[in-house]
C-alpha cells in the first residue's frame, strides 16, 4: 500500500514570494491532514479536511496561508506571501475514517520549506 | 500547550529495553494515548495507542496506569534504528505534539 506522498520535498524561497506544497493521501483515506514542524517542535496542527470539507481550521494563519482539498483526494497548501517565520517542515497526514475516534494517522515525509 | 510532558532525552543500551515515560494527568475520559516516533528528515511513525488497558503490537508495548494519568512506551529491545525522538500525545482525532522524548540507543 502507497504511503502519503508530498511534493516538493524541499523548497527555497525569498520572502514576501508565494509557495505551494502537494499532498496525496493513501488511497481511500477520508480525512487529511496538514501540520507545520518548525526545528525543535513538534508538529502542530494546521488544517484538518474530512472528504473535501474543513473541520478545524483555528491554527492557520488565514491572511497568508489557504488550503484546499479538491474532490476529497489530494490537496494544497499555500502561503502567500511567505515570511522567515514560516521556515520549517510541512507534514501532511492522512487517517481511514472521517471524524472516526481512536484512528490512527500516517504521515508522509513532509515538504522543508526555507524562507531567506 | 501541549497536555504531556515527556522527558527531553534518555539513552538505552542497545539490546536492552527502553522505557519512555508519559505524564497526562489533565487526560480526559474518552482520549486515547497516542505514541508516534520521528526518525530525523522524516515524518512521524505511528508506533501504538491505546485508551484504558494495556497494548502490545510488533513494535512496542503501551502501559497506563489505572488512573490513566501517565504511561510509558516499552520498546523491549532497542537497536540502533529505534534512535528517534518519540512523542506521547493525547487525542480523539486530532493530535497535539509537545517536543517529545529524544531516545539515543548506544552500542
Amino acid at each position: 500500500e502507497a504511503g502519503v506522498a508530498q511534493s516538493p520535498r524541499y523548497k527555497i524561497i525569498e520572502k514576501r514570494q508565494s509557495v505551494a506544497f502537494w499532498c496525496n493521501p493513501i488511497s481511500g483515506h477520508a480525512t487529511l491532514y496538514w501540520y507545520q514542524q518548525i526545528l525543535g517542535q513538534g508538529p502542530k496542527l494546521l488544517i484538518q479536511f474530512q472528504n473535501n470539507g474543513v473541520v478545524d481550521d483555528s491554527q492557520l494563519p488565514k491572511d497568508r496561508f489557504s488550503a484546499e482539498r479538491l474532490k476529497g483526494v489530494d490537496s494544497t497548501l499555500k502561503i502567500q506571501p511567505a515570511k522567515l517565520e514560516d521556515s520549517a517542515v510541512y507534514l501532511c497526514a492522512s487517517s481511514l475514517g472521517a471524524g472516526v475516534v481512536g484512528e490512527t494517522q500516517y504521515f508522509g515525509p513532509g515538504t522543508r520549506l526555507l524562507v531567506l | 500547550d501541549a497536555k504531556t510532558t515527556q522527558p527531553p532525552s534518555m539513552d538505552c543500551a542497545e539490546g536492552r529495553a527502553a522505557n519512555l515515560p508519559c505524564n497526562h494527568s489533565t487526560i480526559s475520559g474518552n482520549e486515547y494515548v497516542y505514541w508516534y516516533r520521528q526518525i530525523h528528515s522524516q515524518g512521524p511513525q505511528y508506533i501504538i495507542h491505546g485508551l484504558k488497558n494495556n497494548e502490545t503490537n510488533e513494535m512496542a508495548s503501551l502501559i497506563i496506569t489505572e488512573d490513566r494519568k501517565s504511561s510509558t512506551l516499552i520498546l523491549p529491545h532497542a537497536t540502533l534504528r529505534d534512535t528517534a525522538v518519540y512523542y506521547c500525545t493525547l487525542g480523539y482525532s486530532t493530535l497535539t505534539f509537545g517536543k517529545g522524548t529524544m531516545l539515543l540507543v548506544s552500542p
